[in-house]
């Protein structure tokens, strides 16, 4: 079965470009998730998808940022216009939707996606 | 606001046992857990604590008091291969969003 993946590993953009960061979760799981790992501190939670559907947003930094998940499958996250302070690696999760009913709390984790912006 | 405390940095021998140790202080709170991530790698599960107690998986261990708020990660027998971030995380809604700590880093010696 494939891990999470995410495209691109790096990417290294302007200050006033735009980026679009995919992740395609394990097939079959609900739930996806976007974080982010700024300069050594720790990570941070974005936002939650169910499915196709927004659950949660509450960390997404500003309307500069946005993310989407198309018929529940893959996902992207794009950054217009980025800033310098976007830097960092974004990682994307996700795990199953009854991971819980079944004793599971893992969230199993991309490799993530260096963004470097100059 | 919501945080999670864990040293940055540990030394260890080959062989030994470490202890990283982690206290927090989130608004909501259903259960602790531990991720590991070696250098340019992505995070991989270790852990979960749910309830007070320790749970034990093969070499690593962790701990939970939730009238503390603190949690451990116990591993033994280090080996090199264990250098590596370790992250605490704490589950605090109903959907697993993970407040993670900012991680410490193993460094195991010969």
């Amino acid at each position: 079965e494939a891990g999470v993946t995410q495209f691109p590993s790096h990417s290294v953009i302007e200050k006033g470009q735009t980026v679009t960061l995919r992740c395609d979760p394990i097939s079959g799981h609900d739930n996806l998730y976007w974080y982010r790992r700024v300069m050594g501190k720790e990570i941070k939670f974005l936002l939650h998808f169910v499915k196709e559907s927004k659950q949660d947003e509450s960390g997404m930094p500003n309307n500069r940022f946005l993310a989407e998940r198309t018929g529940g499958t893959y996902s992207t996250l794009k950054v217009q216009p980025a800033e310098l302070e976007d830097s960092g690696v974004y990682f994307c999760a996700s795990s199953p939707r009854d991971g819980r009913l079944a004793g599971s709390y893992e969230q199993y984790f991309g490799p993530g996606t260096r963004l470097t912006v100059t | 606001g919501q945080s999670l405390e864990q040293p940055s940095e540990v030394t260890a021998v080959e062989g030994a046992i470490v202890q990283i140790n982690c206290t927090y202080q989130t608004s909501g709170f259903y259960g602790l857990s531990w991720y590991q991530q070696h250098d340019g790698g992505a995070p991989t599960f270790l852990s979960y604590n749910g309830l007070d107690g320790l749970e034990e998986t093969g070499r690593f261990s962790s701990f939970l008091s939730r009238s503390d708020s603190y949690g451990y990660l116990l591993l033994q027998e280090l080996q090199m291969k264990d250098s590596a971030s370790y992250f605490c995380a704490v589950i605090s809604g109903g959907y697993n969003k993970l407040i993670f700590g900012a991680g410490t880093r193993l460094a195991v010696h010969p």
